[in-house]
């Protein structure tokens, strides 16, 4: 079993529609996760991190924690066509552990 | 704030020769950096960390004596690739992990190693 999981897409949402991405985790311990954007051809870039649970939101980007579910998810409002990227989900595993294990990404297309 | 800088962007090297990346953290110290290959299409696989003043530590079936890191102070890591083979043609990206207590880390634009 993967120890994080995303759908790999390609994920099409309209424009000005909510796009909705989802990640699962295996490991009960996680503390710290984290929601990367990587464009095509470049390296990511952190968007929303997210340690305990609920919602927490940032402009158009909302991060959504259940720990006892093990799923982070990622909701973007009135996406953009250059929300168009490659969205990588990060698990910290515990404190004192400072990598990082990261999904496979999820592919989102915003069609304009 | 949290910027990380990689240089060169993109190298071009025969087979044979070594090549040296830098990764700096322009404004802030960086306990630990991290060290990031990643192929095409495909997600990113952690080579190694690296503390200040201590070996790099790195992951099962990477070869510590073909990448070396070395992390001289809180703002600067060093990978060089030795004896390069096409193989190794790939996308680097260093991160930088800050000092507070959270685990954030920030990435570097990365480095595109072509091995002729």
């Amino acid at each position: 079993q993967k120890e994080v999981e995303q759908n790999s897409g390609p994920l099409s949402v309209p424009e000005g529609a909510i796009a909705s991405l989802n990640c699962t985790y295996s490991d009960r311990g996680s503390q710290s996760f984290f929601w990367y954007r990587q464009y095509s051809g470049k390296s990511p870039e952190l968007i929303m991190s997210i340690y305990s649970n609920g919602d927490k939101e940032d402009g158009r980007f909302t991060a959504q924690l259940n720990k006892a579910s093990q799923y982070v998810s990622l909701l973007i409002r009135d996406s953009q066509p250059s929300d168009s990227a490659t969205y990588l989900c990060a698990v910290n595993a515990y404190f004192g552990n400072e990598k990082l294990t990261f999904g496979t990404g999820t592919r989102l297309t915003i069609i304009p | 704030g949290a910027v990380v800088s990689q240089h060169p962007s993109w190298v071009i090297c025969k087979s044979g020769t070594s090549v040296k990346i830098e990764c700096r953290s322009l404004d802030f110290q960086a306990t630990t950096m991290f060290w990031y290959r990643q192929f095409p299409k495909q997600s990113l696989m952690l080579m190694a960390t690296s503390n200040e003043g201590s070996k790099a530590t790195y992951e099962q079936g990477v070869e510590k004596d073909k990448f070396l890191i070395n992390h001289a102070s809180l703002t600067l890591s060093t990978l060089t690739v030795t004896s390069a083979h096409p193989e190794d043609s790939s996308f680097y990206i260093c991160s930088a992990r800050t000092r507070d207590s959270t685990y954030e880390q920030y990435f570097g634009p990365g480095t595109r190693l072509t091995v002729t």
